[in-house]
């Protein structure tokens, strides 16, 4: 069976500092890799995915994660955060065999950006 | 942008009563899911659909639980009898098709029983 871990639950940092939000995953089988945003009363957003290629994938708003197989980590990093960044994140797993493509969240990182 | 819309956005209902959760996926989309989230816990997988049936559903989704496509446009999820411990956000989402592309999430249903 897969899960999902991330250490941290929250996360406070000041305005244009560097972040890191950790997310460990296990599975025995192969998996995609997915980091969702949830900003206050929205749904969830994808920010950014790991299927293959790659290990370091960015999103557009200066997010990137580095998918490394041999720690089973998939950590989400920006470099300089904002403000508008704050929000709850979500790592997720989805094992590439099978079809029914369900998501494995982690419990979440709340990250609070200050002035 | 198309996306995936769920009403209510909050439904308040009394334990023992039935409640429908609805959900409009975006309209090409062939994959259907549900999921929740107890505050203060992580986002759980309920039950995914695909092609008029439930493709695969977790422990959580007992008997109690069960879902819809009525019309080819509306999602539904049914809690026949709520229970205290069913309050929680309930998620839909659609995906275009299988694991390979990315699963669009609806803003939420918060779901209150008293």
């Amino acid at each position: 069976a897969q899960s999902v871990t991330q250490l941290d639950s929250q996360v406070p940092v000041f305005e244009e500092a560097p972040v890191e939000l950790r997310c460990n995953y296990s599975s025995s089988v192969s998996v995609y890799l997915f980091w969702y945003v949830q900003y206050p009363n929205q749904g969830l957003q994808l920010l950014l995915k790991y299927l293959s290629g790659s290990t370091l994938v960015e999103s557009i708003n200066g997010f990137e994660a580095e998918f490394n197989k041999s720690q089973t980590s998939f950590h989400l990093r920006k470099p300089s955060v904002h403000i508008s960044d704050t929000a709850e994140y979500f790592c997720a797993v989805n094992t590439v065999s099978g079809n029914t493509g369900k998501l494995i969240f982690g419990q979440g990182t709340t990250l609070q950006v200050k002035p | 942008e198309p996306e995936v819309t769920q009403t209510p956005s909050h439904q308040v209902t009394q334990m023992g009563q039935e409640v429908i959760l609805r959900c409009v996926p975006i309209s090409n989309h062939l994959y259907f899911y549900w999921y929740r989230q107890i505050l203060g816990q992580k986002v759980e997988f309920l039950v995914s659909f695909y092609n008029n049936e439930i493709s695969e559903k977790s422990e959580i989704f007992d008997d109690q639980f069960s879902v819809e496509r009525p019309d080819g446009s509306n999602f539904t999820l049914k809690i026949r009898s709520t229970k205290l411990e069913d309050s929680a956000m309930y998620f839909c989402a659609s995906r275009l098709n299988g694991i390979y592309t990315e699963a669009f999430f609806g803003q939420g249903t918060r779901l209150t029983v008293v």
